[in-house]
């Protein structure tokens, strides 16, 4: 089956350390995205990427760190310097920069404790 | 910058009531245009879209979008909503062409009761 993948569903961590969120693609899609999720708030883009090894920061980039070495993975880095990390973290896909119709994760939800 | 700004954050509705959702972009340019919904305990999923052309567009499950552009608008209806309908309904613009990205609204969730 063809879709995104985000891993883990869940995850935990302490105060102070760094975490890497996975976000894996096998549509072939060119441009990846990062949202954060928090109620009342929709969407927020932390990071996009629309072609292998080269990335734009979004609107709330502060505190996160990506990287695009491989067409098929966007994984997102949520540094000790993010004040609020506790959210719900989605990735999307689209087929180009051009066609932005974004094909979405289910999502990790952090926990920072 | 873009921007987009949904009208209603909770929607409460009974069956069969017609449901009309608010969204608003602000950005000079050609913009392409986006309706998804997230249902309960499932991810993103798009609900219909426009490019271009007729500005009114179809989408899934009855859904149905009007692209008005001197209003920068494009609002969502459902002249009948059912009790599946229960979701969360997000507006999302991005500018056609050049290097752009996909910005969304704050949502509107929708409650419909039986």
């Amino acid at each position: 089956d063809g879709g995104i993948t985000q891993s883990p569903k869940y995850l935990f961590r302490k105060e102070g350390q760094n975490v890497t969120l996975s976000c894996e693609q096998n549509l072939n899609h060119d441009a990846m995205y990062w949202y954060r999720q928090d109620p009342g708030q929709g969407l927020r883009l932390i990071y996009y990427s629309q072609i292998v090894n080269d990335f734009q920061k979004g609107d709330i980039a502060e505190g996160y760190s990506v990287s695009r070495e491989k067409k098929e993975s966007f994984p997102l880095t949520v540094t000790s310097a993010q004040k609020n990390p506790t959210a719900f973290y989605l990735c999307a896909s689209s087929i180009d920069k051009w066609n932005t119709e974004a094909f979405f994760g289910q999502g990790t939800r952090l926990t920072v404790v | 910058a873009q921007s987009v700004s949904q009208h209603n954050h909770h929607v409460i509705l009974s069956e069969a009531a017609s449901l009309e959702l608010g969204c608003n972009y602000s950005y000079g340019g050609t913009v392409n245009l986006f309706w998804y919904v997230q249902y309960p305990g499932q991810h993103l999923q798009l609900l219909l879209k426009y490019f271009s052309g007729d500005p009114l567009v179809k989408g899934i499950k009855g859904f149905e979008a009007e692209f008005i552009k001197s209003k920068f608008s494009f609002n969502l209806r459902k002249p009948s909503v059912q009790w599946s309908d229960t979701a969360e309904y997000f507006c999302a613009v991005t500018a056609s062409g050049g290097y752009n990205k996909l910005i969304f609204g704050a949502g509107t969730r929708l409650a419909v009761h039986p």
